[in-house]
C-alpha cells in the first residue's frame, strides 16, 4: 500500500522569503502526483499535477518537480506572501487510487 | 459548471442515528472519490466510482459505511448507525476520464455526531 510523506509538518517564513515543501511517496509505480492547497475549512484545490513521465511542471510563483525513481516531489514557491499561508498537500495516483500525504502548514508572516 | 456540490455543509446528529452525505459530480467527470479527513489521520481515501461502478471500497472502515452512485450525477454515503468517532469533515472529488486528469474537490460535509 502507497505511503505519502510530507516534510515539514509545518513552516512559518517571512514574506518575500522562498521555500521548498518537500512530499515522498514509497511505490515508485505511479500515474501522476498532485499537489493541492487547503485554506482553513475549504475544500482542497488543485495547484499542479506532474504526470510520471514529466519532471516538472510550474505554474506562476509554484514549481513543482517530480523524481520518480526515488520517491520525491517537491514544491517550490518564489517570493512568498501571506496570501500563500494555508496547507500544502500531496497526492499521488496508482491504480486509479489516490493518496494523500498529511500535509504541510504554511505561515507567511507579513 | 458550479463544481462538485456536497450537501449539507453541516450535520450534527445524536449517535444511533442515520447520516446520508450526498455529492453531486461536475458534469462528464467519470471517476468519484470519497474521502474523510480528521486531524489525527489527515484525508483518508474510503471509496472510489469509475463510471458509477465502486472500484475499490477497502477504505470504507466499517459495515456501518456505505456509498452508492445510482447514476452519473448523484453520489450518497451513508453510515447507520452513527457513532461520535465518525465526527469529521467528508470530501466528495471528481475528475475526468483518464489517469491524468486533475481532481476538484467539493466543500465537504462537517460532520458532528453527539
Amino acid at each position: 500500500k502507497q505511503e505519502v510523506t510530507q516534510i515539514p509538518a509545518a513552516l512559518s517564513v517571512p514574506e518575500g522569503e522562498n521555500l521548498v515543501l518537500n512530499c515522498s511517496f514509497t511505490d515508485s509505480a505511479i500515474y501522476n502526483l498532485q499537489w493541492f492547497r487547503q485554506d482553513p475549512g475549504k475544500g482542497l484545490t488543485s495547484l499542479l499535477l506532474i504526470q510520471s513521465s514529466q519532471r516538472e511542471q510550474t505554474s506562476g510563483r509554484l514549481n513543482a518537480s517530480l523524481d520518480k525513481s526515488s520517491g520525491r516531489s517537491t514544491l517550490y514557491i518564489a517570493a512568498s506572501q501571506p496570501g500563500d499561508s494555508a496547507t500544502y498537500l500531496c497526492a499521488v495516483e496508482d491504480n486509479n487510487d489516490m493518496r494523500f500525504g498529511a500535509g504541510t502548514r504554511l505561515t507567511v508572516k507579513p | 459548471d458550479a463544481g462538485v456540490i456536497q450537501s449539507p455543509r453541516h450535520e450534527v446528529t445524536e449517535m444511533g442515528q442515520e447520516v446520508t452525505l450526498r455529492c453531486k459530480p461536475i458534469s462528464g467527470h467519470n471517476s468519484l472519490f470519497w474521502y474523510r479527513q480528521t486531524m489525527m489521520r489527515g484525508l483518508e481515501l474510503l471509496i472510489y466510482f469509475n463510471n458509477n461502478v465502486p472500484i475499490d471500497d477497502s477504505g470504507m472502515p466499517e459495515d456501518r459505511f456505505s456509498a452508492k452512485m445510482p447514476n452519473a450525477s448523484f453520489s450518497t454515503l451513508k453510515i447507520q448507525p452513527s457513532e461520535p468517532r465518525d465526527s469529521a469533515v467528508y470530501f466528495c472529488a471528481s475528475r475526468l476520464p483518464g489517469a491524468n486528469t486533475e481532481a476538484f474537490f467539493g466543500q465537504g460535509t462537517r460532520l458532528t455526531v453527539v
